[in-house]
């Protein structure tokens, strides 16, 4: 399976901190792309990182991708109560539509 | 630019009736893809449409489960009977060509609730 897996299922910090998640994948990609979801809507995309790039930032959003080991890492710096939402990612390559379970995210104000 | 239109955003129904749910994807997208969410899970892929053609449907419980996307632009997912099971939200996506390559453009979704 080219399935995006994220890690940890759940996270619960305080406003103000650094959430860190991480997601590892089985095949070659082409890229690797991140999305959120708030409660009771659709996933957003939130940034993509290309096969060959090492790390992506995206206003307090950090992106790393190690190809050697297959895994990928979001995180989301100064968190607010507004980044509460499942977070997923999913692996870039042809024919890969697939989503992991995602990581749940609990910003407590 | 608009994005992806679903409709309804909710649905109650009773076991073994049908409902249908209707989305218009993002304009100029050729590719519209259909997932089921269960609570708690990631969304699972049931069909994948280029233009009014079918690329992938091998996850769609086809004994009740049908889609057709007309003239390769709105798409409509029916449910003839409906099971308890099938109680999740439906969420349609478009992307511009399509393959997996592409990040995905998600509506909000219709909740559906079967009781």
């Amino acid at each position: 399976s080219q399935q995006g897996e994220e890690d940890p299922q759940a996270l619960s910090i305080q406003e103000g901190e650094n959430a860190t998640m991480n997601c590892s994948y089985k095949t070659s990609i082409n890229n690797l792309q991140w999305y959120r979801q708030n409660s009771g809507r659709g996933l957003v995309h939130l940034i993509l990182i290309r096969s060959n790039e090492r790390e992506k930032h995206s206003g307090r959003l950090r992106v790393t991708l190690d190809t050697s080991k297959k895994s990928s890492s979001l995180l989301i710096t100064a968190s607010r109560a507004a980044d509460t939402a499942s977070y997923f990612c999913k692996a870039g390559s042809q024919g890969n539509l697939i989503f992991g379970k995602g990581t749940k995210l609990s910003v407590k104000p | 630019e608009a994005g992806v239109a679903q409709s309804p955003r909710y649905k109650i129904i009773e076991k073994r009736q049908s409902v249908a749910f209707w989305c218009n994807p993002i304009s100029g997208h050729a590719t519209l893809y259909w997932y089921q969410q269960i609570l708690g899970q990631g969304p699972k892929l049931l069909i994948q449409f280029q233009n009014n053609g079918v690329v992938d449907d091998s996850q769609l419980p086809k004994d009740r489960f049908s889609a057709e996307r007309l003239k390769g632009v709105d798409s409509t997912l029916k449910i003839q009977p409906a099971k308890l099971e099938d109680s999740a939200v439906y969420l349609c996506a478009s992307s511009l060509r399509g393959g997996g390559n592409e990040k995905l453009f998600f509506g909000s979704g219709t909740q559906l609730s079967v009781l």
